[in-house]
């Protein structure tokens, strides 16, 4: 079975850092790119970062880039995101996906980031 | 590529027929998918390559569209198909995401 399990979230001031991890089990980590979606409390899906199977290619939203760095390590199964200079507007719950050939097919149950003084 | 659903609120009652359209402003072939979300829960991929099932959807739900306007239509509303629906383009990245349709009980 595919699991996705998100860790690290946790409330943090403005201009503080965070570190989101991801665990994936049940198929092959390593063959699979990932990517980050966010959703801020009442609102919509927000696409965040993308890192290719073997970390060659990764994209940022410009909402984030320059501040977030996406990772992964195929030997432990796991996807991070380095979450620096946090703001407010970076509030939300953050999930990890799996992106197959037909679209993003698997999600972790996200871990919440709240941004507040 | 911005993706602009209509309509953002749709109230239904159950055995309704429904229909949600994602209009992208380019064109994008098919690279088109829709998922959907309930309370507290991630998002659920239903529909891949704009109208192929994902496998365990349930047939009621079908995806049709090509290049700028796309639908996702419900057959017959059941209980459990109230929730919020977004389509999102997977031609080019950034992989936007439409800003969601709430399907509602009448």
């Amino acid at each position: 079975e595919v699991q996705l399990v998100e860790s690290g979230g946790g409330l943090v001031q403005p201009g503080g850092s965070l570190r989101l991890s991801c665990a994936a089990s049940g198929f092959t980590f390593s063959t699979y790119s990932m990517n980050w979606v966010r959703q801020a409390p009442g609102k919509g899906l927000e696409w965040v970062s993308y890192i290719s199977s073997g970390s060659s290619t990764i994209f940022y939203a410009d909402s984030v880039k320059g501040r977030f760095t996406i990772s992964r390590d195929n030997a432990k199964n796991s996807l991070y995101l380095q979450m620096n200079s946090l703001r407010a507007e970076d509030t939300a719950v953050y999930y990890c996906t799996r992106r197959s050939t037909e679209g993003f097919d698997y999600w972790g149950q996200g871990t919440l980031v709240t941004v507040s003084s | 590529i911005q993706l602009t659903q209509s309509p953002s609120f749709l109230s239904a009652s159950v055995g309704d027929r429904v229909t949600i359209t994602c209009r992208a402003s380019q064109g994008i072939s098919s690279y088109l998918a829709w998922y959907q979300q309930k309370p507290g829960k991630a998002p659920k991929l239903l529909i891949y390559a704009a109208s192929t099932l994902q496998s365990g959807v349930p047939a009621r739900f079908s995806g049709s569209g090509s290049g700028t306007e796309f639908t996702l239509t419900i057959s017959s509303l059941q209980s459990e198909d109230f929730a919020t629906y977004y389509c999102q383009q997977l031609n080019s990245y950034p992989y936007s995401f439409g800003q969601g349709t709430k399907l509602e009980i009448k």
